[in-house]
């Protein structure tokens, strides 16, 4: 059981340059979320998805977009990096309404540098 | 809005003493609070889940309480070793289950040999 696997670990990229940030879970779960982490400011929401087809704007969306094609499948695409989208990236997944009694799990997490 | 606080922001204790992580919420109407453990340069690690409806988890050594009426929860940490050195977070989710988790800034803990 490999809970919430995200890929690349680590990434460094030119400004104005785009990727995705990859992130699948194996649990069923029907929450995914995109968490960023800096110094000083903590874990910020980015995006959030319900289900699949499902998506919505958490507290830092500007910048980045998702998808949920299915289930198990998250990705967070930048649009065109920026030194400020610089920081740690978390993935995480957890129970919904059909499983209340699921917290959420976390991936290990995406370092990016944007020069 | 949902405000999450944790109180202190740095602990650094001796070996073998029992402690304390306070965690506080402005909104009480929550659906559950999750305590999570995080290493230097590491992802999150789960250690507590508590439902709206309960009062206390344990695990172990940790016992985690919550008192929704007075928006706290706190993380009993028993006959503490240098291997709790960590950070640790705790996040609520709102009471709609949106499934959003709002974080306190964490309490970054150093148990001293």
């Amino acid at each position: 059981n490999a809970g919430v696997t995200q890929t690349p670990k680590f990434q460094v990229l030119k400004t104005g340059q785009s990727m995705t940030l990859q992130c699948a879970q194996d649990m069923n779960h029907e929450y995914m979320s995109w968490y960023r982490q800096d110094p000083g400011m903590g874990l910020r929401l980015i995006h959030y998805s319900v289900g699949a087809g499902i998506t919505d704007q958490g507290e830092v969306p500007n910048g980045y977009n998702v998808s949920r094609s299915t289930t198990e499948d998250f990705p967070l695409r930048l649009l065109s990096a920026a030194p400020s989208q610089t920081s740690v990236y978390f993935c995480a997944s957890g129970g919904g309404q059909l499983t209340p009694n699921y917290g959420y799990t976390f991936g290990s997490g995406t370092r990016l540098t944007v020069v | 809005k949902q405000e999450v606080t944790q109180i202190p922001a740095a602990l650094s204790v001796p070996e073998g003493e029992n402690l304390v992580l306070n965690c506080s919420f402005t909104d009480s109407a929550i659906y559950n609070l999750q305590w999570f453990r995080q290493d230097p340069g590491k992802g999150l690690t789960s250690l507590l889940l508590i439902q709206s409806s309960q009062r206390e988890q344990t695990s172990g050594r940790l016992n985690a309480s919550l008192d929704k009426s007075s928006g706290r929860s706190t993380l009993y940490i028993a006959a503490s070793q240098p291997g709790d050195s960590a950070t640790y977070l705790c996040a609520v989710r709102g009471s709609s289950n949106t499934g959003k988790l709002i974080f306190g800034q964490g309490t970054t803990l150093q148990v001293k040999p």
